[in-house]
């Protein structure tokens, strides 16, 4: 299994322009999540799956769209990038047994800037 | 929505020391993940640990549910070590929404 990968692995932005990051996860995990870590901080949530066509917003949701049209994939749209987004982003998937979630397993991360 | 707190902030070790990093949370939870960032960004899980104590290699951890905290131990520590811990919980009724702390950022000196 690759688990959860995410491309790209780094990204340069301009004021205004519009990019989509990219999710996959081959563990057949119902729950997916994006979320954001900027300097000496935490990671905060952004948007979350629970399963193919139900998404919902997290923490932090303004300037960024999600989609979940199959069990795999997860990408998080940037609309109109800010400099405020500059940060790094992770996504996340776990497996769920009912109502109750497991552990959650991270992908390595993309690093955005926004100029 | 609920709080976490990790203490110390920042935590220099002499490679071989033992050290105890703590996390309290505000609410009842059903998930609890340890993690460990490295110095090249990668989350490394650790512990899921909602309740109860484990033990892996030279960590383990310990989570008291009723009273609201975590204990991570590093035993024996190594420069490998060094990069920040971060504890993430899930609330009872929503678990998949990991809430994170701050961090502990551990330094281990040879």
């Amino acid at each position: 299994n690759a688990g959860v990968t995410q491309t790209p692995k780094f990204q340069v932005l301009k004021t205004g322009q519009s990019m989509t990051l990219q999710c996959a996860q081959d563990m057949n995990h119902e729950y997916m999540s994006w979320y954001r870590q900027d300097p000496g901080m935490g990671l905060r949530l952004i948007h979350y799956s629970v399963g193919a066509g139900i998404t919902d917003q997290g923490e932090v949701p303004n300037g960024y769209n999600v989609s979940r049209s199959t069990t795999e994939d997860f990408p998080l749209r940037l609309l109109s990038a800010a400099p405020s987004q500059t940060s790094v982003y992770f996504c996340a998937s776990s497996y769920s047994i009912g109502p109750t979630s497991y552990e959650q397993y991270f992908g390595p991360g993309t690093r955005l800037t926004v100029t | 929505g609920i709080q976490v707190e990790q203490s110390p902030p920042d935590l220099i070790l002499q490679e071989g020391a033992n050290s105890t990093l703590r996390c309290n949370f505000s609410d009842s939870v059903n998930n609890l993940q340890w993690f460990h960032q490295n110095p090249w960004g990668q989350l490394i899980n650790l512990f899921y640990i909602p309740s109860g104590t484990k033990q892996n290699g030279r960590l383990s951890a310990t989570t008291v549910a009723t009273e609201r905290y975590s204990l991570l131990y590093i035993s024996s520590s190594q420069t490998t070590d060094s990069g920040v811990y971060f504890c993430a919980v899930g609330k009872r009724s929503n678990d998949y929404k990991l809430s994170f702390g701050a961090g502990t950022t551990v330094t281990v000196r040879a």
